[in-house]
């Protein structure tokens, strides 16, 4: 099983360029979301969607924008990359609204030069 | 505003001495807990959860946390530390059914051999 797939794992980008984050789950679970990773802040919510073609503001949304076109892909957008979003970010999925726990993707670090 | 407090930043134990992890939150409610492990450049691991019922509970890798609701905590222990247990651990509130998770800021556990 290959569970939650985050691509590309490494990315280096420049000031104001724009890239897309994929995560991609294989477990048909319904809710997925975007977590950004900072040396001792823990993991931040960015977006997160409750099915597809749904998507919702998290603790830490500006400068990022998400969509959910398929079940089982949700994709993470940054328009114009800042410094400010070096960081790793996390994709989680889980079955549904029930308390089961969050499964994790490896991550990706982006670096924002 | 509801938090997840881990006060150590890190914590050091020889190998075969018991471990404690503390956490506690400030979650208005009944929260579901959990506790997640992360492994150098991997994404994070459930170790065990809390949902209702003994306030010990069992999970992965021996690991047991202690739930106690008068002083809100939610504490990871485990009897015998192992050097392979060294990592960074999240303790991670839900809310209610159906909500993200709210994380603490991390604890690294270093296990000296």
């Amino acid at each position: 099983n290959a569970g939650v797939t985050q691509t590309p794992k490494f990315r280096v980008l420049k000031t104001g360029q724009s890239m897309t984050l994929l995560c991609a789950q294989d477990m048909n679970h319904e809710y997925m979301y975007w977590y950004r990773q900072d040396p001792g802040m823990g993991l931040r919510l960015i977006h997160y969607s409750v099915g597809e073609g749904t998507t919702a503001k998290g603790e830490v949304p500006d400068g990022y924008n998400v969509s959910r076109l398929k079940k089982q892909n949700f994709l993470l957008g940054l328009e114009s990359a800042a410094p400010s979003q070096t960081s790793v970010y996390f994709c989680a999925s889980r079955k549904d609204s029930s308390n089961q726990p969050q499964h994790f993707g490896d991550g990706t670090r982006l670096s924002i030069l | 505003a509801q938090s997840v407090a881990q006060p150590e930043d890190q914590v050091n134990v020889a190998e075969g001495n018991p471990l404690t992890v503390k956490c506690t939150y400030s979650v208005s409610g009944n929260p579901y807990l959990f506790w997640y492990v992360q492994y150098p450049n991997r994404g994070l691991q459930f170790l065990l959860k809390y949902i209702t019922g003994d306030n010990l509970v069992k999970g992965s890798y021996g690991f047991e946390a202690e739930f106690n609701k008068s002083q809100t905590s939610f504490h990871l222990k485990k009897p015998s530390a192992l050097v392979s247990d060294s990592a960074l651990y999240f303790c991670a509130v839900m809310r209610q059914a159906g909500t993200a998770l709210i994380f603490g800021k991390g604890t690294t556990l270093s296990v000296s051999s």
